[in-house]
């Protein structure tokens, strides 16, 4: 597939419990990012991969949150002891380099807490 | 802090006439502009983007129009069509290079 990938495309989860949520970015992208869209809002940015640099976390909303990204390809973004608020879709996006160059959408993964 | 927001959060249209959603920024630093299309149950797709020493660009039926002056951006779509209803939203990235801050979104409806 020649797009960004996610899965799983739903997920339900019960409060407390630890979700894991996968993003396979296009080949060959240096860069992946994470972020947050709650209905009926923008996208809030969480996490920020560029090649083998340090990750940008500053918009991880809690320490429950954290994404792994290994090999420089597929990523991982792990919610830990969820809560009702961090319902939401979650948006894997990827591009060639870096933060100049434009970002292609995955579907997202829509989490329900209940 | 800088923010991104819309003038308008709906706009419905005509098939057939034009649209145009708008954009306000606040960081007059910013040199990279996105317009992404959003449809329902998918993420963002790109539209067009413009580079803040451009003032228009035209893609094909959109153009994005950037009036650094007054830190204004629109999209304007010619002919709109049913498929061009979704959300629409503009993002803003700082030339210190930071990440994108995008604005909560335009619905857009083309009615029949």
């Amino acid at each position: 597939g020649a797009g960004v990938s996610q899965s799983p495309s739903n997920k339900v989860t019960e409060k407390g419990k630890d979700v894991e949520l996968r993003c396979d970015p296009i080949s060959g992208h240096t860069a992946l990012y994470w972020y947050r869209q709650s209905l009926g809002q923008g996208l809030e940015f969480l996490i920020y991969f560029q090649g083998n640099s340090a990750p940008d976390k500053s918009g991880l909303p809690s320490d429950r949150f954290s994404a792994e990204r290994t090999g420089g390809s597929v990523s991982t973004l792990t919610i830990q002891r969820t809560q009702q608020e961090d319902s939401a879709v979650y948006l894997c996006a990827s591009s060639l380099a870096g933060t100049k160059e434009t970002q292609y959408f995955g579907p997202g993964t829509r989490l329900l807490v209940l | 802090g800088e923010s991104v927001g819309l003038h308008l959060p709906t706009l419905s249209v005509q098939e057939g006439d034009n649209s145009i959603i708008n954009c306000a920024y606040s960081n007059s630093a910013s040199d990279y502009f996105i317009w992404y299309k959003q449809e329902s149950g998918k993420g963002p797709q790109f539209i067009i983007d413009i580079r803040s020493n451009m003032d228009k660009r035209q893609g094909q039926r959109v153009t994005v129009l950037l009036n650094k002056t007054v830190k204004h951006l629109s999209l304007q779509i010619a002919a709109t069509q049913p498929g061009d209803s979704a959300v629409y939203f503009c993002a803003e990235r700082g030339n210190y290079g930071q990440n994108f801050v995008f604005g909560p979104g335009t619905r857009l409806s083309v009615l029949p």
